[in-house]
């Protein structure tokens, strides 16, 4: 199971986000952030807990390993306002977690 | 380019079948596990199955084991999802995804995804 938190988070523009995923048990560095917006597939950010996908930004930032892991978006685009997810690939089923909402605040 | 496309859905009765499609272009199909993953409305992503790339082994939820069916056609690049038993619990967009090794990557993560179909289990 991963859990992420906090559920919502309220920033303006430039401001850093931190979101939390955290796993119940060990899932070693096998983990991958998504970002999602309305109406649109998601689209993946992070891989191997820390390794920026193709043509992501450099603000994206992924860290953690084991069961703590942490998604830093450094300075808020406008196009950043998103709902993210972690997702496991460490056995099957895999998971995802609950997701972060990062909304303008 | 990946192209990923989705098929099939639709307003379904409870308790009734429905088969889902993913038509793949721009890479080697047959080299590739592919993935549904299914998005109830409002709510978060759901890991649905798992097909390797030769069709030797598939993996499902614990929601849809014993339900579900996932399969593929690697002569005509196509994804299938055979769902039997539908409740209203599997109203969703479902997607279908492609495996890929990224870069300096130990494992597999999905980097590609359709844009999805949705099916509504309602009477």
């Amino acid at each position: 199971v991963l859990t992420q938190s906090p559920g919502t988070l309220s920033l303006s523009p430039g401001e850093s986000a931190t979101l939390s995923c955290r796993a119940s048990q060990t899932v070693g560095r096998y983990l991958a952030w998504y970002q999602q917006k309305p109406g649109q597939a998601p689209r993946l950010l992070i891989y191997d807990a820390s390794n920026r996908a193709a043509g992501i930004p450099g603000r994206f930032s992924g860290s953690g390993s084991g069961t703590d892991f942490t998604l830093t978006i450094s300075s808020l685009e406008p196009e950043d306002f998103a709902i993210y997810y972690c997702l496991h690939r460490v056995n099957w089923p895999l998971t995802f977690g609950g997701g972060t909402k990062v909304e303008i605040k | 380019q990946v192209q990923l496309v989705e098929s099939g859905g639709g307003v379904v009765q409870p308790g009734r079948s429905l088969r889902l499609s993913c038509a793949a272009s721009g890479f080697t199909f047959s080299r590739s596990g592919m993935h549904w993953v299914r998005q109830a409305p409002g709510k978060g992503l759901e890991w649905v199955a798992v097909i390797w790339y030769d069709g030797s082994r598939k993996y499902y939820a614990d929601s849809v084991e014993g339900r579900f069916t996932i399969s593929r056609d690697n002569s005509d690049n196509i994804l299938h999802l055979q769902m039997n038993s539908l409740s209203v619990e599997d109203t969703a967009v479902y997607y279908c995804a492609k495996e890929s090794r990224l870069v300096g990557a130990t494992n597999d993560y999905f980097e590609f995804w359709g844009q999805g179909t949705l099916v509504t289990v309602s009477s």
